[in-house]
């Protein structure tokens, strides 16, 4: 596709379900990011692949979420027993190369906004 | 740790220049200022870059001081499309997370 698709592009749940959230990366793309973005705040840094090589998960905020990329291509962001604190839109981004690129830009989604009632 | 301050708000109006302010006084020699944007309900967009010289595209124009310390990126004529959050970020190049902060929020009005 010509941009990164995210789905659903809604999610409503109730508090102790699990999510799954996923992402379309622009085709040839090798790195992809999760960040979340609460009501109001800034974008917050979730997880980075690239790649073959081992996911950064430093930013994910408990052991409730997880995240893989299948086939260095689509990414699925899982949030398990959900609660009200995670509502939230979930920005999937993509970017050519990665780190130590000079001419490096992601490029966003429109995101997940997910609400846990 | 924020590495950029910015104002939290600004007006212009529509078909005039904006020139929105970025503070960077301790970047490094190997840190890259970006310029992106966000509008209501999409994801953020990537706008400009730039080391040390002044870059220009066919969105904007990023000019940055000879220190480095600060930079401003003009939008030359705004019009009520360029309504957005337009984040400042400084990237080093061994990184590959971009620190979105509060950003600025800037209204065109007709």
């Amino acid at each position: 596709g010509a941009g990164v698709s995210q789905s659903p592009s809604n999610k409503v749940t109730e508090k102790g379900k699990d999510v799954e959230l996923r992402c379309d990366p622009i085709s040839g793309h090798t790195a992809l990011y999760w960040y979340r973005q609460s009501l109001g705040q800034g974008l917050e840094f979730l997880i980075y692949f690239q790649g073959n090589s081992a996911p950064d998960k430093s930013g994910l905020p408990s052991d409730r979420f997880s995240a893989e990329r299948t086939g260095g291509s689509v990414s699925t962001l899982t949030i398990q027993r959900t609660q009200q604190e995670d509502s939230a839109v979930y920005l999937c981004a993509s970017s050519l190369v990665g780190r130590f690129a000079t001419n490096e830009k992601l490029f966003f989604g429109s995101g997940t906004q997910l609400s846990v009632l | 740790d924020a590495k950029t301050t910015q104002p939290p708000s600004m007006d212009c109006a529509e078909g005039r220049a904006a020139n929105l302010p970025c503070n960077h006084s301790t970047i490094s020699g190997n840190e890259y200022v970006y310029w992106y944007r966000q509008i209501h309900s999409q994801g953020p967009q990537y706008i400009i870059h730039g080391l040390k010289n002044n870059e220009t595209n066919e969105m904007a124009s990023l000019i940055i001081t000879e220190d480095r310390k600060s930079s401003t990126l003009i939008l030359p004529h705004a019009t009520l499309r360029d309504t957005a959050v337009y984040y400042c970020i400084v990237r080093d190049l061994n990184d590959y997370k971009l620190s979105f902060g509060a950003g600025t929020t800037v209204t065109v009005r007709a």
